[in-house]
Order: C-alpha cells, then structure tokens, then sequence
C-alpha cells in the first residue's frame, strides 16, 4: 500500500497570500487529521476530518481551514499568511476515528517570508 | 488544561538500555501513544497503550500507569540509528490527540 503523500513538499509565500496544502491518505483510511510542528510548540493539532466533515478542531485562528473530499483526500488552507505560519505542515491518516495508529506524511514546509 | 510534559534532552551510550519519561495532564484519556521522528522526516508510529502496564515490541518497551498519568519508553540495546526525537501523544476527550515537544536523544558511540 502506498503511504501518505502530501504536496507540494517545499513553498514559500509572502505575508498576505494564501495557501493550500493536499493530503493524500492511505487507500481505505477516511480520517485525516492535520499537524503544525514549529521548534518551539512541538507538534499542535489543527483538526480531524472523518467521511468529509470536521470533526475536531484545535486552537488556530479561522485563517486556518480544511476539507475532506469523498475520497478522503484532504486540503487545508491558510488565508492572509503570517511570518509565524512558518512550520512544517503534517497530515496524518488513520483507518477510522480513535484508531491505534496515525501514519504521517512526509509533511509539507511552509516558509512565509 | 492540557499539558504533556517529557525531557527535553537526553543522552546514552550505544549499546546501553534508555528510559523516557512522559507525565501527562489532559481532559480525558483514551490512549496513550509513542512516535519516533528523524531529523527532517515525518513521525512514525512506535506503541500505543490504552490499559495499565508494559507493552513489549523488541527493543522498545512503553509502560503506563494512568492512575498517575505517567509513561515511560524503554529503549534496550541501543543503536545509533536510534538518535532521533522521541514524542509521546495522548488522545485526549472527543479523540484530539495532545503532543509533548518531544525528546531529543543522542546516541554516543
């Protein structure tokens, strides 16, 4: 089975853009949650989609937005970027909700400049 | 509030046995999970405990006591290759899964 991908890899945007970021989960996954890990907060969840609705949501401002398509692909978008959106984005999938294991994708960099 | 807290830093030699602490105080608990994570690459999955007590895989061992909401990570016979951050994660009331920073170990040979 393939993993999870996530593209792009590598962006760089400017204050003020916006973003968006795909996660492809593992065929027969359907809950995708997402992650921003920055050297000072660690890994800090944004939210958890399951059969294309939200079903959890962490502490980030409403720039912060995802979806989940039917075939479980997800999308996240960052609005009016900020210097501080600089992280490595993660998208993590699991078969279904509160199961034992979440496998990563390699992660997405988001350098804001 | 939510808070995980492990060391930040820790160092062993090669060949030699490492524990992990991981103390941990959520709104809820429905599990209890391990990662590894190499420099620059994504997390990945190492244990999961739900139940009190030790949950043995090869070298790596991950104990809990959930009545003091403590865990450890039992790393035996380590390897250089296991130099790496080690995150201990709680899935916490309504299944949103907590992060500690993560702990750093160094393997010296």
């Amino acid at each position: 089975k393939a993993g999870v991908t996530q593209t792009p890899r590598y962006l760089i945007k400017t204050r003020g853009q916006q973003v968006t970021l795909s996660c492809s989960p593992i065929s027969g996954h359907r809950s995708v949650s997402w992650y921003q890990q920055t050297p000072g907060q660690g890994l800090q969840f944004l939210f958890e989609y399951f059969s294309e609705t939200q079903r959890n949501k962490g502490n980030f401002p409403g720039r912060f937005s995802g979806r989940q398509f039917s075939n479980s692909r997800s999308e996240m978008n960052v609005s009016t970027l900020e210097l501080g959106d600089s992280a490595l984005y993660l998208c993590a999938s699991s078969q279904d909700r509160g199961g034992e294991t979440q496998y990563f994708g390699p992660g997405t960099r988001l350098l804001v400049l | 509030g939510q808070n995980i807290d492990q060391p930040t830093e820790m160092t062993a030699t090669e060949g030699a046995i490492v524990q992990i602490n991981c103390t941990y105080q959520t709104s809820g608990f429905n599990g209890l999970f391990w990662y590894q994570q190499h420099a620059g690459e994504a997390p990945t999955f190492l244990s999961y405990n739900v139940l009190d007590g030790l949950e043995e895989k090869g070298r790596f061992s991950s104990f809990l006591s959930r009545s003091k909401g403590y865990s450890y990570l039992l790393l035996k016979e380590l390897q250089m290759k296991d130099s790496a951050s080690y995150l201990c994660a709680v899935r916490a009331v309504d299944d949103k899964i907590i992060f500690g920073k993560g702990t750093r170990l160094h393997i010296l040979p």
